[in-house]
């Protein structure tokens, strides 16, 4: 298995909503990565997870809480988003960090949120 | 802080011609550097990754170079095909503490045509 698998792959919300979005990886990976993207922009990084401990926030809002239960599983909670916040929503993962620059990171499909 | 460039914003070429992609980058402390391909509305899809300490790597009719010292990769698509039509990114790989963060450039949308 050489994927990263997201759910749901569209998801509508309101403001006062409360709602998840899932990722999974079964290839080892120690290390997974939410990155949000707007639409013609790229990518950028939002949190890192290494070994299953957040190692990395990029000053997120906090109406943005992720988790990671375990090493295959990665979970990105929502709260109280704002219109803004629609984007589409990128997980990925890479092997554990080997320190000679080899770890390539491989995307998932992401989930298209709109924030009504 | 890591800027990243990538040049032409677009690209459109017939079908058949080998093309270059650029990209440059403003911190040359790297860590790797990958190059992605993007269909509109979709996940990203990893073409090569150059490590530090590498000058180029090669696949299929891919064939991507680092210049380290110049804060430059090139991207050469050999024999554009229309599936190739797609925006491609490259992103540069700079080690934390906490880990590997990858700053992405803005793209070259390519569209190859019959």
């Amino acid at each position: 298995d050489t994927e990263v698998t997201q759910t749901p792959k569209h998801l509508v919300m309101g403001m006062t909503n409360k709602k998840s979005l899932k990722c999974e990886q079964h290839m080892g990976h120690r290390a997974m990565y939410w990155y949000k993207q707007k639409a013609k922009k790229p990518p950028e990084l939002m949190f890192v997870y290494s070994y299953e401990k957040l190692s990395i926030n990029e000053s997120v809002p906090s109406r943005f809480s992720p988790e990671c239960p375990n090493s295959s599983l990665l979970n990105l909670h929502l709260h109280a988003l704002q219109p803004e916040d629609s984007a589409l929503y990128l997980c990925a993962s890479s092997p554990k960090f080997s320190g000679r620059g080899g770890d390539e990171q491989f995307f998932g499909p992401g989930t298209r949120l709109t924030v009504l | 802080k890591q800027e990243v460039t990538q040049i032409p914003a677009a690209l459109s070429v017939p079908e058949g011609e080998n093309l270059v992609l650029n990209c440059s980058f403003t911190d040359s402390a790297i860590y790797n550097l990958q190059w992605f391909r993007q269909d509109p509305g979709k996940g990203l899809t990893s073409l090569l990754l150059i490590q530090s300490s590498q000058r180029e790597q090669t696949s299929g009719r891919l064939n991507a170079s680092l210049d380290k010292s110049s804060g430059r990769s090139t991207l050469y698509i050999a024999a554009s095909q229309p599936g190739d039509s797609a925006t491609y990114l490259c992103a540069v790989g700079i080690l934390t503490g906490g880990g590997n963060k990858l700053t992405f450039g803005t793209g070259t949308q390519l569209k190859v045509e019959l």
